[in-house]
């Protein structure tokens, strides 16, 4: 089965500083990885996928996110904060054979901007 | 060209009765996946449609089901509902060309 574990249920960055999300997953095939964002009341957006392609995957407002198959990880990054970038980010996984079979999310990671 | 679209935005039920929401996708997609998202976790894989079949299903009751139309819209319907079904009731829709699936705003069901 496939799974996916963020670490770090709240992350706070100061206004224009780095911002780093952590993802891991597990899977015995080669993964779909997505990373989605969620604003207040409202429904999941995309940011970024990885699909197989280019390890190291740009994707809207600045983050990118780099796959590393030796680490299980898809690590999600913006070099610098902005304040609306404050938000809730899941990491998810699908596959084996497509990107639009189930999606298994993460708990997600809540992030705060501080001004 | 419109994203995906559900209804009601929000709905208020208690507790034994049935629910039915609605999705539709966006143009040119035909698979619809619904998710469920209780307060402060990640999105619940509950099944997908495609064909107007259910081609994949994940860890929920038979309470749960779903209908696909001709026209790829779909619907879901909780029957018997429970206090811990009160959540958001994501729906998203995919291509077959398409490595992703794209989110519609979700249904905020509460149950009492």
């Amino acid at each position: 089965a496939q799974s996916v574990t963020q670490l770090g249920s709240h992350v706070s960055v100061s206004e224009g500083a780095l911002v780093l999300l952590r993802c891991n997953y597990s899977s015995s095939v080669p993964p779909y990885l997505f990373w989605y964002v969620q604003y207040p009341n409202q429904g999941l957006q995309l940011l970024l996928k990885y699909t197989s392609a280019a390890t190291l995957v740009k994707g809207i407002n600045g983050f990118e996110a780099e796959f590393k198959k030796s680490e299980t990880s898809f690590h999600l990054t913006k070099p610098s904060a902005h304040m609306s970038d404050a938000a809730e980010y899941f990491c998810a996984v699908s596959g084996p054979n497509f990107g639009n079979e189930k999606l298994t999310f993460g708990t997600g990671t809540r992030l705060t901007i501080i001004p | 060209d419109a994203g995906v679209t559900q209804s009601p935005t929000h709905l208020i039920k208690t507790r034994g009765q049935q629910v039915t929401l609605r999705c539709s996708p966006k143009s040119g997609h035909d698979t619809v996946s619904w998710y469920q998202q209780a307060l402060g976790q990640g999105p619940q894989f509950i099944f997908q449609y495609y064909e107007e079949e259910e081609r994949q299903r994940g860890n929920f009751p038979d309470r749960f089901s779903g209908h696909q139309f001709p026209n790829y819209s779909s619907e879901l319907n909780v029957n018997a509902l429970l206090l811990g079904d009160s959540a958001l009731y994501l729906c998203a829709s995919s291509g077959t060309s398409y490595n992703e699936q794209f989110f519609g705003p979700g249904t905020r069901l509460t149950v009492l």
